[in-house]
This record gives C-alpha cells, structure tokens and sequence, in this order.
C-alpha cells in the first residue's frame, strides 16, 4: 500500500514569503502525483499534476518538482489568498486514488 | 463553464440508505470518468469511488465496498451514489469529481468538483 506523507503539519508564514511543501511516497510513483489547493467551506482545487503541470488557470507562483518518492510544491511568494490547506495525490492500480494528510498554510 | 451540484444528502439514522445525486453540466459528460470524494468533518480528504467514461468499470474504496452502488445517467448529466447500510463513519461532505482529461482508463486525477453534499449519519 502506498501512502503519502505530507509535512510540516503546518507552516506559518508572511505573505510574500516562500512557501515549501513536501510529500513522500512510501514507494515509487514516478512523477504520477497532484497536489490540490482547499480554502475553508470550499471544495479542493486542482493546483499541479504529473508533479510539475500546472492546471489551467492556476498562477505562475505555484510550482512542483519531484519524482520517486519525493515531491514539492512551491509558492514563490505567498498572496493572501494562498493561505489555505494544500493536499498532494496519486493513484495507483490497486488501491485506487490516496490522498496526504494535508498541509495547512497559515499567517503568521 | 463547468458546473457539478450534488444533491441528496441529509441526516439519517445508521443502517439506512441515502442516494446522492450530481448534476453535471458544462461538458461531454459521457466523455469523462466521475468520481466521490469524500471529507469527514475537520479531516482529509477520502476519494469513495470511480465509474469510467464508458461505464465499463467501477472501483470502490474497501472502506465502502459491499454497501455503495455508483452509477450514471447519461441522457440526464447526472451521477449517482447509492449508499446502503450507513453507518456513523460515513458522516462527511460528499464530493463528485471529474477525471482530468477525457477517454481516461483510468483517470488519475480530479480536476472539477462539486461544492459538496453533508451526510450525517447518526442515531
């Protein structure tokens, strides 16, 4: 079974800080992971795919590197609408689609 | 522009049924792989199950297998989850969700979701 760990927990920052988010895979995924974006009350939001595509519409200040095992999500410099729980994904073929246990961006 | 409504959820007693449904709207919904997605309150995210775009396959969680049905209505845009023998750890927003891309088999990602329905199982 293959579980993703995200850390830290949580990440107190400023806005227009760096933000830097990391997911391990207990084994090997390729680049086969996504990373999701979810703000209180709302439903999550496809950030970045195949580790390092931006989805349609999403912002240059987001970006995501990695492959294997480890995985990283970036914001170069956090706007005030970044603050919120950010999740990383993969799927594999037998036991379906697992998420991490999230991030939480806050202010600091 | 895409658009996904859940519908049909509510409190209801353990043991008993519910069946949600998801409007789809905005797409070639008979293009797309649909998923549930699940988040109990205050926690992470849980993805339910999968149907493929072409019906062919369905793939549950173990967490529901056995008690959920997914299905789809085409000619309406709409999918469904019928949940049979509820139970206190299924209390959670249910999402539906759409494959990344169509003619997925199958998708690995989600790219539209729904703003989510509340189940509230409890005695």
């Amino acid at each position: 079974e293959i579980v993703l760990t995200q850390s830290p927990a949580t990440l107190s920052l400023s806005p227009g800080e760096r933000a830097t988010l990391s997911c391990r895979a207990s084994q090997s995924i390729s680049n086969s992971l996504a990373w999701y974006q979810q703000k209180p009350g709302q439903a999550p939001r496809l950030l970045i795919y195949d580790a390092s595509k931006r989805a349609t519409g999403i912002p240059a200040r987001f970006s995501g590197s990695g492959s294997g095992t480890d995985f990283t999500l970036t914001i170069s410099s956090l706007e005030p609408e970044d603050f919120a729980v950010y999740y990383c994904q993969q799927r594999s073929d037998w036991q379906g689609w697992t998420f991490g246990q999230g991030t939480k961006v806050e202010i600091k | 522009q895409v658009q996904l409504v859940e519908s049909g959820g509510g409190v209801v007693q353990p043991g008993r049924s519910l069946r949600l449904s998801c409007a789809a709207s905005g797409f070639t919904f008979s293009n797309y792989g649909m998923h549930w997605v699940r988040q109990a309150p205050g926690k992470g995210l849980e993805w339910v199950a999968v149907i493929w775009y072409d019906e062919s396959n369905k793939y549950y969680a173990d967490s529901v297998k056995g008690r959920f049905t997914i299905s789809r209505d085409t000619s309406k845009n709409t999918l469904f989850l019928q949940m049979n023998s509820l139970r206190v750890e299924d209390t959670a927003i249910y999402y539906c969700a759409r494959d990344l891309g169509p003619y997925q088999l199958p998708g690995d990602y989600f790219d539209y979701w729904g703003q989510g329905t509340l189940v509230t199982v409890s005695s």
